[in-house]
């Protein structure tokens, strides 16, 4: 079926390190990719979206290129900070027509300074 | 600024009590969507609402939740008798549809706990 699949955290940082969150995915056709973030206490907020091959969705810093040939859409930040520490979450829609979202697991930044 | 708001924020019951859970979508949007979160399953959807018909309520369990949407501005997930396993954090995200479909806007989730 289709599915998300992203690394185990916590992912455990100093402030200033690179970032990088792996994400995979199973799925028929063409869907459209997603990263949300989830900071302590809220609800997720969509971080940053690609809808086609080769498309890179990009936003406070973070970017994501959509692979297709790898089913890959890992996150990545050059320089995190310490009000990055949060849930992320990779996520996908289905290229047929519906509207849902089908989530990771979620993985848990923390950066220290 | 607009968003999605939920009600109550945090609910304390007892077994075998009902809980009603309540969500005002963003004014304009037409898919309104109800997550349930646990550290067990992480985010599963239970149901949603696309123009207030529901589309997909494959992931709730029927016998005892249910969910309506008696009006554009309004959104309800009631779960009658609760039991402790419902224990979560409940989200509300509603959105567009076409071609902004999959950017949801979430609500601050409702904490329910049931002993």
């Amino acid at each position: 079926g289709d599915s998300v699949t992203q690394m185990e955290g916590p992912v455990t940082l100093s402030e200033e390190a690179f970032l990088t969150i792996n994400c995979t995915y199973t799925a028929t056709g063409y869907p459209s990719l997603f990263w949300y973030v989830q900071y302590p206490g809220e609800g997720l907020q969509l971080l940053l979206k690609a809808t086609k091959a080769d498309d890179k969705g990009s936003n406070k810093g973070f970017e994501a290129t959509y692979r297709k040939e790898t089913t890959s859409f890992h996150l990545e930040k050059g320089s995190v900070q310490v009000s990055d520490s949060a849930v992320y979450f990779c996520a996908l829609r289905l290229s047929y027509n519906t509207d849902k979202l089908i989530f990771g697991t979620g993985t848990r930044l923390q950066v220290f300074p | 600024d607009a968003r999605v708001t939920q009600t109550p924020r945090d609910k304390v019951t007892e077994m075998g009590q009902e809980v009603t859970m309540r969500c005002q979508p963003i004014l304009g949007h037409n898919t309104v969507f109800w997550y349930r979160q646990t550290m067990k399953q992480g985010l599963e959807l239970l149901a949603y609402f696309r123009n207030r018909a529901p589309l997909d309520d494959s992931g709730m369990p029927k016998d005892r939740f249910s969910a309506e949407m008696p009006d554009a501005t309004l959104a309800t997930l009631k779960i009658q008798p609760s039991e402790p396993r419902d224990s979560a954090v409940y989200f509300c995200a509603s959105g567009l549809g076409g071609v902004n479909t999959g950017e949801l806007f979430f609500g601050e989730g409702s904490r329910l706990t049931v002993l």
